[in-house]
């Protein structure tokens, strides 16, 4: 019974240049939510999405940021023209509803040169 | 004022110690709590749901105040691989959990 994945674990971008990072989530598991960790801060809620549907995206931020969750495939976190303040841990969760334990991938680190 | 908040930390405590950590919450509409633990800026797992009625799991013991919008952590016996960064984790429902920046224990031989 896989947990949740993320890939790529490490993910190495110059400034401007585009990053994708994948979940897929928990056998059985609807529910995906991402969160951004910048070092030597804790948890930052970001974006909780369905399939097909963004249901909360109070945590993103307003530009270059976007996320879609498809009927097939993995969910998508795309940052567009990375900045070096973007340089973070990203990890993803999922559960099986909107109210239960939320369970996390190892998550993709980030590094903007 | 944040809507999850935790003792700031760094606790440093020799082993067979017992430690409690606090944690506070603003928005009385909350639904569920959990305490995760978080290894090394690895992600964070799962240690607990916090009930109302309390909970043990082991040396570990969490304990919810909903009318003082409060939530307890409690590690007797510590040992040198409890050492972690505690989190404290409310839940609104739809999805939507508030994170604390998390409490950092360090057991010292």
């Amino acid at each position: 019974n896989a947990g949740v994945m993320q890939n790529p674990r490490h993910l190495v971008r110059r400034r401007g240049q585009e990053a994708r990072l994948r979940c897929s989530p928990m056998k059985g598991h609807s529910h995906v939510y991402w969160y951004r960790q910048l070092p030597e801060e804790g948890l930052k809620f970001m974006v909780y999405l369905q399939k097909e549907n963004i249901i909360d995206e109070s945590g993103m931020p307003k530009e270059r940021f976007s996320a879609e969750f498809p009927k097939e495939g993995p969910s998508i976190l795309r940052i567009q023209q990375v900045v070096r303040g973007d340089s973070a841990a990203y990890f993803c969760a999922s559960s099986r509803q909107g109210i239960d334990t939320q369970y996390f991938g190892p998550g993709t680190r980030l590094t903007v040169l | 004022r944040k809507e999850v908040e935790q003792d700031p930390g760094p606790f440093n405590v020799p082993e067979g110690a017992t430690v409690a950590f606090n944690c506070t919450y603003s928005n009385s509409a909350s639904q569920s709590f959990f305490w995760y633990r978080q290894d090394c800026r690895k992600e964070p797992k799962l240690l607990m749901s916090v009930y109302s009625s309390g909970n043990e799991d082991g040396r570990f013991t969490a304990q919810l105040n909903r009318a003082s919008q409060y939530i307890s952590l409690l590690i007797r016996d510590s040992k040198l691989s409890d050492s972690a960064t505690y989190l404290c984790v409310v839940n609104l429902g739809a999805g939507k959990s508030t994170f604390g920046d998390g409490t950092t224990l360090t057991v010292k031989p």
